[in-house]
């Protein structure tokens, strides 16, 4: 199979805290990750393209400053949510491309900010 | 600005009543189209990539075609069980598909009564 896990699942933070959320592809190698965020009742909004080795490249709209990736191995990617601040709260989900145009997604980061 | 849409947004069936959903995508620029279903609490499942016009996938009592002259795809559930209960999501991604960018629809959630 192709697993991809999320950590935390929920996180709850102060207003002015930075929040890292990490995505790790288990079982295969992922070269392209790809972070999404989700508002109540909307689509899953791509954010950026996380790339292994180099940039990432932002989504129109999305800052870069805010939403730091890192994407340092072929297994790992991290967001992080910097200075967040409560209309940061939201749904964020990350997905993994193998080979094929397939993508594995992870169960999510809930992000709540007081 | 690329719109997908699904309809219905959602869906009450009783057990045993098959069903079915429509995603529409714009039909220029065609790469690809993406099914997925997502249970509460879990990761994303890829049901089906799907390329080429009048392609017709099946999985199980699930079967999805497409369109891409016209623009749409079509997620069949052949008698529906309470655990095909889920939110079922198109995606579609356009252009050379090297980006791997997924354009998401809202989604249709089904809910399958016993």
């Amino acid at each position: 199979g192709a697993v991809v896990s999320q950590h935390p699942s929920r996180v709850i933070c102060k207003s002015g805290t930075s929040v890292k959320i990490e995505c790790r592809s288990l079982d295969f190698q992922a070269t392209t990750m790809f972070w999404y965020r989700q508002f109540p009742k909307k689509s899953l909004m791509l954010m950026a393209t996380s790339n292994e080795g180099s940039k990432a490249t932002y989504e129109q709209g999305v800052e870069k400053d805010k939403f730091l990736i890192n994407h340092a191995s072929l297994t790992l990617s991290t967001l992080t949510v910097t200075s967040a601040h409560p209309e940061d709260s939201s749904f964020y989900i990350c997905s993994a491309r193998k080979a094929t145009d397939t993508q594995y997604f992870g169960p999510g980061t809930r992000l709540t900010v007081l | 600005i690329l719109n997908v849409e699904q309809s219905p947004q959602s869906l009450h069936v009783q057990e045993g009543d098959s069903t079915n959903f429509t995603c529409s995508f714009p039909s220029s620029n065609f790469y690809a189209l993406h099914w997925y279903r997502w249970e509460t609490a879990k990761s994303p499942e890829a049901l089906f990539v799907m390329t080429l016009n009048g392609d017709e996938k099946k999985k199980g009592r699930i079967s999805a075609t497409l369109n891409t002259k016209e623009g749409y795809s079509y997620l069949y559930i052949k008698g529906s069980q309470p655990e095909d209960s889920a939110t079922y999501l198109c995606a579609f991604i356009r252009g050379s598909g090297n980006t791997g960018k997924l354009i998401f629809g809202q989604g249709t959630t089904l809910q399958v009564k016993p």
